[in-house]
């Protein structure tokens, strides 16, 4: 079974300043992770994944975030935190193998906010 | 990447009634997936819809309050039926996207509010 634990339901950082974003997952293989921000009122849209190859993915809009096997986690960061970035986002896993491949299991976000 | 078209974006129901939620995909695809996001929640999966197929519902979904509908590789619906308070929810529909591989899209979502 997948599961997604989000470490802190809201974060708060000044602008220009680094962002942390926590996720751990259980999985009994190894998932397929994903990292989705949504901005209010609107749908979901994709930062980053991670399939298999190098740990550290690099996505849209500065963010990366490196799959630690070990840690069983796949923490979210981007160097320099701007105003736009505010939004919630979202942790997800997927089984990859075949049958269920598509089923996204979700974290249950945070809140970013970023202080001028 | 695939554009996803979710209509309608927001609807205020009585309970009872049935509201029915399309999705349209400008590209063909093979499955497509419906969650359910209640308020201040993460998403649930609902269903998944491949075409030609019945769909097949996650665990606490049933057909009978969710009928959903794929008539085509570019299209899909989701039905709430019979609805009261607690379907108050945003729905979304999602599809994985050709553009890159296993990276899925998401429309923009339906808010429905039930009264």
């Amino acid at each position: 079974a997948q599961s997604v634990t989000q470490l802190g339901s809201h974060v708060s950082v000044s602008e220009g300043a680094l962002v942390l974003l926590r996720c751990n997952y259980s999985s009994s293989v190894p998932p397929y992770l994903f990292w989705y921000v949504q901005y209010p009122n609107q749908g979901l849209q994709l930062l980053l994944k991670y399939t298999t190859g190098a740990t550290l993915v690099k996505g849209i809009n500065g963010f990366e975030a490196e799959f630690k096997k070990s840690e069983t986690s796949f923490h979210l960061t981007k160097p320099s935190a701007h105003m736009s970035d505010a939004a919630e986002y979202f942790c997800a896993v997927s089984d990859p193998r075949g049958s269920t491949l598509g089923r996204l299991y979700f974290g249950r976000g945070t809140q970013l906010t970023v202080w001028p | 990447s695939a554009v996803i078209s979710q209509k309608p974006s927001r609807d205020i129901c009585q309970r009872g009634t049935s509201l029915t939620i399309q999705c349209q995909v400008d590209s063909q695809v093979t499955m497509m997936f419906w969650y359910r996001q209640q308020p201040g929640q993460s998403l649930t999966l609902i269903a998944t819809a491949n075409q030609g197929s019945e769909a097949t519902y996650e665990s606490g979904f049933v057909i009978d309050k969710f009928p959903i509908s794929r008539p085509n590789l570019t299209f899909s619906t989701l039905t709430v039926s019979n609805m009261s308070p607690e379907d108050s929810s945003i729905y979304l529909c999602s599809v994985e996207d050709q553009a890159y591989t296993y990276g899925y899209t998401f429309g923009s979502g339906t808010r429905l509010t039930v009264v």
